[in-house]
């Protein structure tokens, strides 16, 4: 079926440090959704991207979708404390969200 | 924004016995309903999809005898955990689809804790 795959599992930054985390499939992909979830809490949408290469921003956050519409990234610029959680991509298909593994930040003040 | 709830948040119970989770789309209708399990740190795993009147589809390797899933309404689906184990304490998340909006987004209720001593 299909799967996503996300590295990395962690990332600690400093504060105002950037980071990023991508997204891969061997299959190519009608959607890319992203998410986050903070500790203890639920996954909050963030974004959905549809086109070949799209290129979506939230002020300091910049979402991507690849060419062949197999991989994502999402890039933080200079991150805060308040960008503490875990980030997930997942594709929808048929209306099924299957999710990447995740990647957990922590942002050191 | 949409909301969904969740009932109980947190919940500790016997092993052997029988739990019921509920979630709620409160400002929605929900046709379709997710159910996910969440063990620590680690991702989200779909468990089965609800339709509202008709049968829940499950994943590959989830007991729907053990997961019963029952989506009476547009707003209401429950999750009933039956003769519950240690091995079934996890975070038991639900998404809902509404109808409008961005195609494909979910909106997931906070969760609900459930441990089985």
């Amino acid at each position: 079926g299909q799967q996503v795959m996300q590295i990395p599992q962690y990332q600690h930054v400093q504060e105002g440090e950037d980071f990023t985390t991508y997204c891969n499939s061997s299959t190519t992909l009608s959607n890319i959704q992203w998410y986050k979830q903070r500790p203890g809490g639920h996954p909050v949408f963030l974004i959905q991207l549809v086109k070949s290469g799209e290129v979506k921003k939230q002020k300091r956050l910049t979402f991507q979708f690849g060419e062949a519409k197999k991989n994502s990234s999402l890039h933080i610029t200079a991150t805060q404390t308040t960008d503490v959680g875990t980030y997930f991509c997942g594709s929808s298909n048929t209306g099924k969200l299957i999710f990447g593994q995740g990647t957990t930040l922590q942002v050191k003040p | 924004g949409a909301v969904v709830s969740q009932h109980p948040s947190r919940v500790i119970c016997k092993s052997g016995t029988s739990v019921k989770i509920e979630c709620r789309s409160l400002d929605f209708q929900a046709t379709t309903m997710f159910w996910y399990r969440q063990f620590p740190k680690q991702s989200l795993m779909l468990m089965a999809t609800s339709n509202e009147g008709s049968k829940a589809t499950y994943e590959q390797g989830v007991e729907k005898d053990k997961f019963l899933i029952n989506h009476a309404s547009l707003t209401l689906s429950t999750l009933t955990v039956t003769s519950a184990h240690p091995e079934d304490s996890s975070f038991y998340i639900c998404s809902a689809q509404g109808l409008g909006g961005i195609v494909n987004e979910q909106f997931f209720g906070p969760g609900t804790r459930l441990t089985v001593l």
